[in-house]
């Protein structure tokens, strides 16, 4: 069975704070995307990688940063979190038909 | 850039009938992909249904069935006997070609009355 985790399935932090979101896949893909999910905005592309080091931005990918040491993982950064980067996260990875998604990362920045 | 509009916010059907969840997209590719995808409350977002553009004919999965009007460029999701767990927010998706990357469009969230 295919299996996208996320590190945490909520997570509060303090304005200013460096926050790591981590991803992990078990199913070799090379294809892997960070998303927000806001309501009434649907799912925005922030990053994604299609190989180990490897990123590319996506639709807004300002405010963060990701890295990608490892095939199966790749983290989404919040340099110095905001109040406007509350959001609930989204990790999938790209299985040739179609995109797997994590169960998501609900972020609260006060 | 590639477009995809849902235009409907919400939806709400009664157990055991029929509702559509209507989509539109824009994009002067030949070559595309289209999905719908599930988001049911605190769950995991999983795949509905895909449909090939080449594809004249329409998907189906069980009770899932897409009308897929490429001239048109309209792509909707039908639910047949509608169920309680069929209660979820639903995304449209679209891919150009071979890449990976979806363009979403920003969702429906869909009620089943018992």
């Amino acid at each position: 069975d295919v299996k996208v985790t996320q590190s945490s399935r909520y997570l509060v932090k303090r304005t200013g704070e460096k926050v790591f979101l981590e991803c992990v896949q078990d199913m070799d893909h090379e294809n892997m995307f960070w998303y927000r999910q806001d309501p009434g905005l649907g799912l925005r592309l922030i990053y994604f990688s299609y190989d180990v080091k490897m990123k590319e931005k996506g639709d807004i990918p300002e405010g963060y940063s990701v890295s990608r040491e490892k095939k199966e993982r790749f983290s989404l950064i919040l340099e110095s979190a905001s109040t406007n980067q509350t959001s609930m996260y989204l990790c999938a990875s790209w299985g040739r038909r179609e995109q797997y998604f994590g169960p998501g990362t609900r972020l609260t920045v006060t | 850039a590639q477009t995809v509009t849902q235009s409907q916010p919400e939806m709400s059907v009664q157990e055991a009938e029929t509702v559509t969840l209507s989509c539109t997209y824009d994009t002067s590719e030949s070559d595309y992909y289209l999905f719908w995808y599930k988001q049911p409350p605190s769950r995991q977002m999983i795949l509905v249904i895909r449909q090939e553009a080449y594809k004249q004919q329409n998907a189906t999965e069980n009770r899932f069935s897409v009308n897929f009007q490429k001239a048109a460029k309209s792509f909707s999701l039908k639910i047949s006997d509608s169920q309680l767990g069929d209660a979820a927010m639903y995304f449209c998706a679209y891919q150009a070609g071979a890449n990976s990357k979806l363009t979403f469009g920003k969702g429906i969230t869909l009620s089943v009355r018992p």
